[in-house]
């Protein structure tokens, strides 16, 4: 039982394309997120979403829309991509917004060329 | 703004030695403090979450400790194996304007040698 999931696990895509990453959590929780880790393996959160809610947006840039359309989903939409946007993105899960441990996703990795 | 860091980027041990991985951080009072392990294309995955009232916290051959005044957490493997080697990361957890967030340092990579 896979408790976050993350479509595709590989996105190779040119400048200026527009694409997708899926995610979906089967724990129940109310709370998720997207992060971004870059090739040196810094790891920064870019959304956080309690109950449908977007509750955080870590100054990213507007090419970047989440949308959770229930509870057990938050999709990360990503428009006019750029060679920046290489990183691996995991989407996490957690039962509250803090003081609890986060569930993380396997990640995509997204390269852009 | 917040900054996390942990002590090396990269600290090699003997199996059987007892690792010890330190995470400083400024300007910033975390309400908790995690550590999380990661494995070479995976997610994190939690380890422990120590409160900030808490001075010590234990699992198994994990310990961790949260000295607020020193603005410090050391996180320790005992009697370490090479199945420890991995990437370990702390994370601040906000409180207030902050709350929802988790800020990551960079990481430091454990290596277990037979």
């Amino acid at each position: 039982d896979t408790a976050v999931s993350q479509t595709p696990k590989y996105l190779v895509t040119q400048m200026g394309n527009d694409k997708s990453i899926k995610c979906e959590q089967n724990l129940g929780h109310d709370t998720m997120y997207w992060y971004k880790q870059d090739s040196k393996k810094f790891l920064k959160i870019m959304f956080s979403y309690n109950n449908k809610e977007l509750i955080i947006n870590e100054t990213v840039p507007n090419r970047f829309s989440p949308k959770s359309p229930d509870k057990a989903h938050l999709n990360l939409h990503i428009n006019s991509l750029e060679l920046g946007d290489s990183a691996v993105y995991f989407c996490a899960s957690s039962q509250a917004m803090a003081g609890s441990e986060q569930y993380f996703g396997p990640g995509t990795r997204l390269t852009v060329t | 703004s917040q900054k996390i860091e942990q002590n090396s980027e990269a600290l090699n041990i003997q199996e059987g030695k007892t690792a010890t991985l330190t995470c400083n951080y400024t300007n910033y009072s975390p309400a908790y403090l995690q550590w999380y392990r990661q494995d070479p294309g995976r997610g994190p995955v939690f380890l422990l979450l120590i409160r900030e009232n808490e001075k010590e916290k234990r699992k198994e051959r994990l310990k961790v400790t949260f000295d607020t005044t020193l603005k410090q957490s050391l996180f320790h493997i005992t009697a370490s194996q090479p199945a420890d080697s991995a990437t370990y990361l702390c994370a601040l957890d906000g409180r207030g304007s902050t709350l929802g967030r988790l800020y990551f340092g960079r990481g430091t990579q454990l290596t277990v040698w037979p």
